[in-house]
């Protein structure tokens, strides 16, 4: 199974509103960060948050970091329809060497 | 400012045969990765050069080969092509591993690639 498990797969608000997704890791790490996709284009760092980091913000995000349930979530406030994205996390972590793991991905749809 | 460069971004390839996917990182930057992303699925590690070494390995398979080169350019060579190799390839480049002190991975836009 996947380092990083993300939850919900797909998600689809209207402008202004609020979006929030979650991501489930295993093992212990030096950080999580998340990245945003859009449709077959490369990946794009939004965030990093370090283990030893419960919360942190930039812009319109808000990342929580919980080390005890090994889980993070991705908070976008006051949406745009240029959200409209997947938003991967991905974990560097202890085990798995120079490398970022990351989740399944969730689908964020943006209704203008 | 330079971004991550790959090429080809489009390729087609019958069964069996063979292709090279080319890497440019930004400049200064001493370690590259590649990941492979089928549709809908999250990009899976393949791996990763530092300084021309490889730094570590993922699930990248036999039939595929890959080094970074002493201008830090980096190419990934796929041999005996499956129907399943189809995929977007992502190579990321850092200064420093892990991402360095930021911990952050910049992405090119990736190589589609197309086994027919």
């Amino acid at each position: 199974s996947q380092q990083g498990e993300e939850d919900p797969q797909a998600l689809s608000i209207q402008e202004g509103e609020n979006a929030t997704m979650n991501c489930s890791y295993k093992t212990s790490i030096n950080n999580l960060q998340w990245y945003r996709q859009n449709s077959g284009r490369g990946l794009v760092h939004l965030i990093l948050i370090r283990s030893n980091e419960r919360e942190k913000h930039s812009g319109r995000l808000r990342v929580t970091l919980d080390t005890s349930k090994k889980s993070s979530s991705l908070l976008i406030t006051a949406s745009r329809a240029a959200d409209t994205a997947s938003y991967f996390c991905a974990t560097d972590n202890l085990a798995a060497g120079n490398k970022l793991t990351f989740g399944g991905g969730t689908r964020v749809l943006v209704k203008p | 400012a330079a971004g991550v460069i790959q090429s080809p971004r489009h390729l087609i390839k019958e069964k069996r045969e063979t292709a090279t996917l080319k890497c440019y990182p930004i400049p200064r930057h001493d370690t590259v990765y590649w990941y492979q992303q089928g549709p809908g699925q999250d990009p899976q590690f393949l791996i990763s050069f530092y300084e021309k070494m490889q730094s570590d390995k993922g699930s990248i398979p036999d039939r595929f080969s890959a080094q970074q080169f002493s201008d830090y350019h980096s190419e990934l060579n796929m041999s005996s092509l499956e129907l399943g190799d189809s995929a977007l390839y992502f190579c990321a480049s850092s200064y420093g591993l892990a991402g360095g002190d930021t911990g952050e991975l910049f992405f090119g836009e990736g190589s589609r690639l197309t086994v027919l």
